[in-house]
């Protein structure tokens, strides 16, 4: 079945640094890929998706590259923000209702 | 729009006592999915209706567990006989298309 591998966390950053958070995934249809973002007593909520290969999407000073030949949809942002401070889910449907979402990667962002 | 309502938002109950947890998606939603979330396994998938019909309830635990969705404007996850390791956010989610889904608060349920 179709599954997603994410950097396992937590990962601390200091306000200013950069940020990636890997995430490849495996399955044997054609993939929409996603990066859900999660703050403390709230839901998670789609920070973007990017239906096409080798498109990106970007929201919020995030981006990510749907790479289709790596499998890869790895996250970055050039500089965080304490505000960022959130757990980060990689997640793929394939032609069906169903997300499949990564074990996320909490970060942590001090001042 | 109000989002996906989800209540109660916390729930404290003893161990060996029934849960009802409520979930109403957004108008017009014609899929609601429901997932349990922990520290230690994450953000795991139970079950999910499109058109109030059960499509895939794969993730759900085969005992005490059940989930119905009566009518287009909720859903009801019911654990019966609840135990501690049944601890954690249940949240419930709705889409319409593409795929995206809208997440609810969740409820924070607290088994004694």
């Amino acid at each position: 079945g179709d599954s997603v591998t994410q950097t396992e966390g937590p990962v601390t950053l200091s306000e200013g640094t950069s940020l990636t958070v890997n995430c490849s995934y495996e399955t044997k249809q054609y993939p929409t890929l996603f990066w859900y973002v999660q703050y403390p007593g709230e839901g998670p909520q789609l920070l973007f998706k990017v239906p096409k290969a080798n498109e990106k999407g970007s929201s919020r000073g995030f981006e990510a590259t749907y790479n289709k030949e790596a499998t890869s949809f790895h996250l970055q942002k050039a500089s965080v923000q304490e505000s960022d401070s959130a757990v980060y889910y990689c997640a793929l449907s394939s032609n069906t209702d169903k997300v499949v979402f990564g074990t996320g990667t909490r970060l942590q962002v001090s001042p | 729009n109000a989002g996906v309502i989800q209540t109660p938002r916390h729930k404290v109950t003893g161990k060996g006592q029934e849960a009802t947890l409520w979930c109403e998606p957004i108008s017009g939603h014609s899929a609601v999915f429901w997932y349990r979330q922990t520290i230690v396994q994450g953000l795991e998938f139970l079950t999910y209706f499109r058109n109030q019909a059960p499509i895939d309830d794969s993730g759900m635990p085969k005992e005490r567990f059940s989930a119905q969705m009566p009518n287009q404007s909720h859903s009801t996850l019911k654990i019966q006989s609840t135990q501690p390791q049944d601890s954690a956010v249940y949240l419930c989610a709705s889409s319409f298309s593409s795929y995206e889904q809208y997440f609810g608060p969740g409820t924070r349920l607290t088994v004694l």
